[in-house]
């Protein structure tokens, strides 16, 4: 099973939009509504920051939505603070071998 | 609120077998609602799926490990543990459990994680 295809970084000012990109297949991504999204900062363990595609768990700021088109799904970051600055995974069920399928994982850097 | 942590002995030689344990506390293991999982993380490198087990003792693991991977659980200590045989270098990584929705939500997502152990594989 492959891993999901994100951008190697992306960046932003503060206060701008990014949106982060997670593509996978038929059988992860565009099957199931089970994409969630993890931000790590360095030496730190990672935090669920969206589940189910666009769910926010509690506790985790509005300025983070998800959203899923085909085999693509997005984390999009508004209002960028430098506090956003950390590297961001996306995970898939996948109907394949490893039922949870990582994303190859995005280094967000707020200028 | 449950909270995870795992314990192992951070140094392994070669060829050896790395046992890990995951501490469940603040909740029970057996709660049918949650796989219990293991992920790694390579220096430098993103996370990769190591596999996970059910209170009733089924499992998944990564097909890449499979060979060399087991993975137990202990209801009366509410822990869950890894075991992987046969280390190389390629298995010095920094460790997680993490606790994946199963049959409600968070579904398939991992909404609590240890902080995680850093194991090194050296003579």
């Amino acid at each position: 099973q492959s891993a999901l295809t994100q951008p190697a970084s992306v960046s932003g000012s503060p206060g701008q939009s990014i949106t982060v990109s997670c593509t996978g297949t038929s059988s992860d991504v565009a099957g199931y509504n089970y994409v969630s999204w993890y931000q790590q900062h360095p030496g730190k363990a990672p935090k669920l920051m969206i589940y189910e595609v666009s769910n926010r768990p509690s506790g985790v700021s509005d300025r983070f939505s998800g959203s899923k088109s085909g085999n693509a799904a997005s984390l999009t970051i508004s209002g960028l603070q430098a506090e956003d600055e950390a590297d961001y995974y996306c995970v898939s069920y996948s109907s394949s071998n490893t039922p949870s399928v990582f994303g190859t994982g995005t280094r967000v850097t707020v200028l | 609120q449950v909270q995870l942590q795992e314990s192992g002995p951070g140094l392994v030689k070669p060829s050896q077998t790395l046992s890990l344990t995951c501490t469940v506390s603040g909740g029970s293991i057996t709660n049918g609602g949650y796989f219990w999982s293991w992920i790694r993380q390579h220096p430098g490198k993103g996370l990769e799926w190591i596999g996970y087990i059910y209170f009733d003792g089924g499992t998944r693991y990564n097909p890449s490990l499979k060979s060399q991977l087991s993975i137990s659980i202990d209801t009366s200590k509410n822990q869950f543990s890894l075991t992987l045989s046969s280390v190389t270098a390629a298995d010095t990584a920094v460790y997680y459990c993490a606790r994946l929705g199963a049959y409600s939500s968070p579904k398939y997502a991992m909404d609590v994680w240890g902080q995680g152990t850093t194991l090194t594989v050296s003579s």
